[in-house]
């Protein structure tokens, strides 16, 4: 089954850090952008970071730059997220997301740019 | 700071139709933005509906559709259903390479 299985979400202190991993299946994970995506308690959707296919590029929101870093093992089928200096308002349900690659059409190419595969999410709680 | 707006709330009536929209507070959304809209139940992860302003996705009933109306992005459920009730949100894909998401509308059907 294609699929996105986050782990490493759980209970740590403020200051803490953390490190999220994604685990892709049954689609050739390299050729695809990735991305993390958070939703606090209540809240609505937030995008945190981007990477590319290769790793080359990356980008992060303001609300986590300098603090969180994106990867991704491309052998191994996987993305992470260390999370450091962890805050309370970083609490929240963090997914990974695939971004839908672009497509070859009869009359060039179509560029999408719109998460098309979620994962179910992982919760981090940051609390003393 | 981009910020992407929607409704907080919205209520439409089974069998009705509703426009949700998704603007920016500054400009206006075009399918340069690739508008994207997602649908989210407690406790689930998001469900894509639409991307690229008006293509379904796969899976998706065809009383889900995009649009441009306007200055802002818009989806339309016709004929809504009570499995219809969720939270949705929509995306837009920035010139610096990264997503925004608006901070997303709770529909109720009732």
């Amino acid at each position: 089954e294609v699929q996105l299985v986050e782990s490493g979400g759980g209970l740590v202190q403020p200051g803490g850090s953390l490190r999220l991993s994604c685990a892709a299946s049954e689609f050739t994970f390299t050729t695809y952008e990735m991305n993390w995506v958070r939703q606090a308690p209540g809240k609505g959707l937030e995008c945190l970071s981007y990477i590319s296919s290769s790793g080359n590029t990356i980008y992060y929101a303001d609300s986590v730059k300098g603090r969180f870093t994106i990867s991704r093992d491309n052998a191994k089928n996987s993305l992470y997220l260390q999370m450091n200096s962890l805050r309370v308002e970083d609490t929240a349900v963090y997914y990974c997301a695939r971004v839908a690659p672009t497509r070859r059409t009869a009359t060039g190419t179509l560029r999408l740019r719109y998460f098309d595969l979620w994962g179910r999410g992982t919760l981090v709680t940051v609390s003393s | 700071q981009t910020v992407v707006t929607q409704e907080a709330s919205f209520s439409v009536s089974p069998g009705g139709t509703v426009t949700l929209t998704c603007g920016l507070s500054s400009g206006s959304v075009s399918t340069t933005y690739y508008p994207s809209w997602y649908q989210q139940t407690p406790g689930q992860a998001p469900r894509t509906l639409i991307y690229n302003t008006n293509t379904r996705s796969s899976g998706v009933p065809d009383r889900f559709s995009g649009s441009i109306l306007g200055n802002k992005a818009a989806l339309t459920i016709t004929g809504a259903q009570a499995d219809d009730e969720s939270h949705y949100y929509c995306a837009l894909y920035m010139a610096s390479g990264f997503w925004v998401f608006g901070g997303g509308t709770k529909l109720t059907v009732l």
